[in-house]
């Protein structure tokens, strides 16, 4: 059975900045991309970023994040991070791991509350 | 980045009627790349469709997706208590990929 564990959320000051971790079981970790998604309070979804199976040469990045959020993996401890600098009140949302199929999302983790507040 | 629209905002309805949820895109969205997902109250969503039509792995088939261009449609064909939850479609054609605010399946 496939399982994401999303953890690391908590609060934030503006301008600071946290890392989220996914581990992941029951499938192969090193073959799948991997992305992020959150939602914010009363708001829509909205994808974040995204990363390339294997090594994770390749990654991308939504506008609203470029620049300030980094995601990696560690195939070895099949695990996702997503490292956030630079956190804006807007960052705050659940950040949810999820398993990318060339764009669409077969596997969600239960996510991670991240709050950026003063 | 394409904007997708979803109507109706609430649909009531009761169980055993078939619902018919809309997802419109401000652009055509390339090789029918459209999934929709549900979402229920404290939890994560799940993967229903994706291919504008085919059904993910366990999903009944009481759920069915079709269109393609700019609209898009889910149909459950016969409700089931279950069913009623948020149901959002996402497009994967063009970056960045951007979902729809949602579509609230409520019992009437």
């Amino acid at each position: 059975e496939v399982q994401l564990l999303d953890s690391g959320g908590g609060l934030v000051q503006p301008g600071g900045s946290l890392r989220v971790s996914c581990a992941a079981s029951g499938f192969h970790f090193i073959t799948y991309a991997m992305s992020w998604v959150r939602q914010a309070p009363g708001r829509g979804l909205e994808w974040v970023s995204a990363i390339s199976v294997n090594s994770g040469s390749s990654t991308y990045y939504a506008d609203s994040v470029k620049g300030r959020f980094t995601i990696s993996r560690d195939n070895s401890k099949n695990t996702l991070f997503l490292q956030m600098h630079s956190l804006r009140v807007e960052d705050t949302a659940v950040y949810y791991c999820v398993t990318d199929r060339g764009g669409y999302f077969d596997h969600w983790g239960r996510g991670a509350l991240v709050t950026v507040s003063s | 980045e394409i904007v997708l629209t979803q109507s109706p905002g609430t649909l009531s309805l009761s169980p055993g009627e078939r619902a018919t949820l809309s997802c419109r895109a401000s652009q055509s969205v390339s090789s029918r790349y459209l999934a929709w997902y549900q979402r229920k109250p404290g939890q994560a969503p799940r993967l229903l469709i994706f291919g504008a039509s085919l059904r993910a792995t366990g999903i009944p088939d009481r759920f069915s997706g079709s269109g393609s261009g700019t609209d898009f449609t889910l149909t459950i064909s016969r409700l089931e208590p279950e069913d009623f939850a948020e149901y959002y479609c996402q497009q994967y054609g063009s970056s960045p990929w951007t979902f729809g605010q949602g579509t609230k399946v409520e019992i009437k």
